[in-house]
């Protein structure tokens, strides 16, 4: 079955600093999901790429879908405290998701 | 915006209860919900699919006759641990969809369910 894999596990990051979380699936999908989950809570859908190449922002955050329609990343700048959480990509196929791992990011102020 | 109601929150019981969680989609019909499951500091895991009006999908691993889901509405679904023990504590989170299933999938506030 269709695996997405997603590195770094965890993200210790600077405050005002810029990092970026990747994503990879075993199959081609027919879109990729973002979502942010924040401590104790439930996840949050951010972002759908849908297109070979495709580059979408929101305000600090830059999500890419490859060529290949197989892997993804999402870049965030200028880290806030606001940041925190965790961030999973979901790969589409067929009807379901299947969730990366998730990056679990921290901030230090 | 999609809002999707998961009730209750939080479960406390003993060991061999059967716990039903609800899962409502407030200002959309949904047409497939999804239930997962999640461990501490770890990714959701699918268990299972439900289309209105029809059988649940169950994912490889997951006890059908554990976990019964009903999809009655589109509106509603539940999911039933039943004779719930310590191993099935867990936090437990629906998502629903519609009309497309290519669509981003709007989740419950999860249910965090401890048996003792």
């Amino acid at each position: 079955g269709q695996q997405v894999m997603q590195i770094p596990q965890y993200q210790h990051v600077q405050e005002g600093e810029d990092f970026t979380t990747y994503c990879n699936s075993s199959t081609t999908l027919s879109n990729i999901q973002w979502y942010k989950q924040r401590p104790g809570g439930h996840p949050v859908f951010l972002i759908q790429l849908v297109k070979s190449g495709e580059v979408k922002k929101q305000k600090r955050l830059t999500f890419q879908f490859g060529e290949a329609k197989k892997n993804s990343s999402l870049h965030i700048t200028a880290t806030q405290t606001t940041d925190v959480g965790t961030y999973f990509c979901a790969g589409l196929d067929d009807y379901k998701l299947s969730f990366g791992a998730g990056t679990t990011v921290t901030v230090r102020a | 915006g999609a809002v999707v109601s998961q009730h209750p929150s939080w479960v406390i019981c003993k060991s061999g209860t059967s716990v039903k969680i609800e899962c409502r989609s407030l200002d959309f019909q949904a047409t497939t919900m999804f239930w997962y499951r999640q461990f501490p500091k770890q990714s959701l895991m699918l268990m299972a699919t439900s289309n209105e009006g029809s059988k649940a999908t169950y994912e490889q691993g997951v006890e059908k006759d554990k976990f019964l889901i009903n999809h009655a509405s589109l509106t509603l679904s539940t999911l039933t641990v039943t004779s719930a023990h310590p191993e099935d504590s867990s936090f437990y989170i629906c998502s629903a969809t519609g009309p497309y299933s290519n669509q981003p999938q709007h989740f419950g506030d999860g249910t965090r369910l401890s048996i003792l």
